[in-house]
């Protein structure tokens, strides 16, 4: 079974402290993607990155980084310097490749990391 | 649009009342899932379609609940006799079912359910 496990609840910061969400996951599965969403006060899911099992190569994107260490199965999400409008819910995601029978994509959700930067 | 579309965005209601939610899924997309999150939760899956047929209907909590899809495109989330417990955001994601395809689900801003 898939699990994955957001051990921050909630997070607040200042503007212009980096700040880390963790996320460690739980998967027998030797292929599978990681993924991160942002969940904004509108309520809608928004995409930031997916990584594939295969893929450890750190990746940053503006003021975001993340860091997918197999070894201890964690994908760690940065934002640096953050802003006010970073505030959101964070929500790490793991899936596999699909069921072979019936195709559906098995994505498991992390409860989410409340991150609160204050101006 | 481009982008999941869901509506109503709120519905308030009365328990033992039936709702219907909405789901216009990115044009193309043949994977339409349903998923339910309640206060302070993760999200919680409840039905998948791939086409117009749903092949896992393994998330559905009661038979109170169902849904359909029609035309391969637009589906609905029905609610039969709601109770307090229902009660949540319901979000509906599309995702392109085909080579290449890894997994990436397009969310709509979900319908935020309360029923009294």
């Amino acid at each position: 079974a898939q699990k994955v496990t957001q051990a921050q609840t909630e997070i607040s910061v200042v503007e212009k402290e980096d700040v880390t969400l963790d996320c460690v996951y739980e998967t027998r599965d030797t292929t599978y993607y990681l993924f991160w969403y942002k969940q904004p006060p509108s309520g809608e899911l928004v995409f930031l990155i997916r990584r594939n099992s295969f893929d450890e190569q750190n990746e940053i994107s503006g003021r975001y980084s993340w860091n997918f260490q197999k070894s201890t199965s964690s994908f760690n999400f940065t934002i640096t310097a953050s802003q006010v409008v970073d505030s959101a819910v964070y929500f790490c995601a793991l899936s596999d490749l699909g069921s072979r029978d019936t195709g559906r994509r098995a994505l498991t959700f992390g409860s989410g990391t409340r991150l609160q930067v204050q101006p | 649009g481009a982008g999941v579309s869901q509506s109503p965005s709120n519905k308030v209601t009365e328990k033992g009342k039936d709702v219907e939610l909405r789901c216009d899924p990115i044009s193309g997309h043949t994977a339409l899932y349903w998923y339910r999150q309640s206060l302070g939760q993760g999200l919680e899956f409840l039905i998948y379609f791939q086409g117009n047929s749903a092949p896992d209907k393994s998330g559905l909590p009661s038979d109170r609940f169902s849904a359909e899809r029609t035309g391969g495109s637009v589906s609905t989330l029905t609610i039969q006799r709601t109770q307090q417990e229902d009660s949540a955001v319901y979000l509906c994601a599309s995702s392109y079912k085909g080579q290449g395809n890894t997994g990436e689900l397009f969310f709509g801003e979900g319908s935020r359910l309360t029923v009294l």
